[in-house]
């Protein structure tokens, strides 16, 4: 159970273009969904918190017209990276709180998006 | 906010000992410390976590300690086999409305056949 599935798991594309990355629960509803970003040998940095229905909150120093965030239903929450430019590539993961669970539970993960612009 | 530090960053242990890391966070209100083992490409994946109202919890090879008074927990991986090798983080949730995890810088845990 907790099945979070990420998609695309891999993209490239030219400097520019924006790029869609969607995260879903696929066996449970999500209310809060994380979308983290993480660089080659680095820790993952938590980016925004995606709530249903509500507007997402966004971590000091992270664009939040760069990087658009759609939380629309219980199952599915979206990371639009407009005009993305070399300095985006990274790998984007994004995980999972189940609805209605008490504090203190374990985030379930996608298996990430790798985001190359050229 | 919160702050967490992971030492050391490198770690090469020879095959069937034990390998030990550790990690300081600094909000004292964090409650749930969970540890995760990454392999290259690869998600996050939880091998153990736990909560501030317990000191040590153990799962066969893996064992974490946490001290609440010094601000400080740790992974204790013992018996260690090649497929161990991997990046290891912890991470530290203050919970109660404030569910976002913050991580450690990762170790590189390196099991020496």
């Amino acid at each position: 159970g907790a099945v979070v599935s990420q998609h695309p798991s891999w993209v490239i594309c030219k400097s520019g273009t924006s790029v869609k990355i969607e995260c879903r629960s696929l066996d449970f509803q999500a209310t809060t969904m994380f979308w983290y970003r993480q660089f080659p040998k680095q820790s993952l940095m938590l980016m925004a918190t995606s709530n249903e229905g509500s507007k997402a909150t966004y971590e000091q120093g992270v664009e939040k017209d760069k990087f658009l965030i759609n939380h629309a239903s219980l199952t599915l929450s979206t990371l639009t990276v407009t005009s993305a430019h070399p300095e985006d590539s990274s790998f984007y993961i994004c995980s999972a709180l189940t609805a209605g669970q008490y504090s203190n539970q374990p985030q379930h993960f996608g298996d990430g998006t790798r985001l190359s612009i050229l | 906010g919160e702050n967490v530090e992971q030492h050391p960053s490198t770690l090469s242990v020879q095959e069937g000992d034990s390998a030990v890391i550790k990690c300081t966070y600094s909000d004292s209100a964090s409650n749930y410390f969970p540890w995760y083992k990454q392999e290259l490409g690869k998600r996050p994946q939880l091998i153990i976590d736990i909560r501030s109202n317990v000191g040590e919890k153990k799962d066969q090879r893996i064992a974490v300690t946490l001290n609440k008074t010094a601000k400080h927990f740790s992974l204790h991986i013992t018996e260690t086999q090649p497929e161990d090798s991997a990046v290891y983080f912890c991470a530290a949730e203050t919970g109660f409305g404030n569910e976002k995890l913050t991580f450690g810088t990762g170790t590189r845990l390196t099991i020496i056949p």
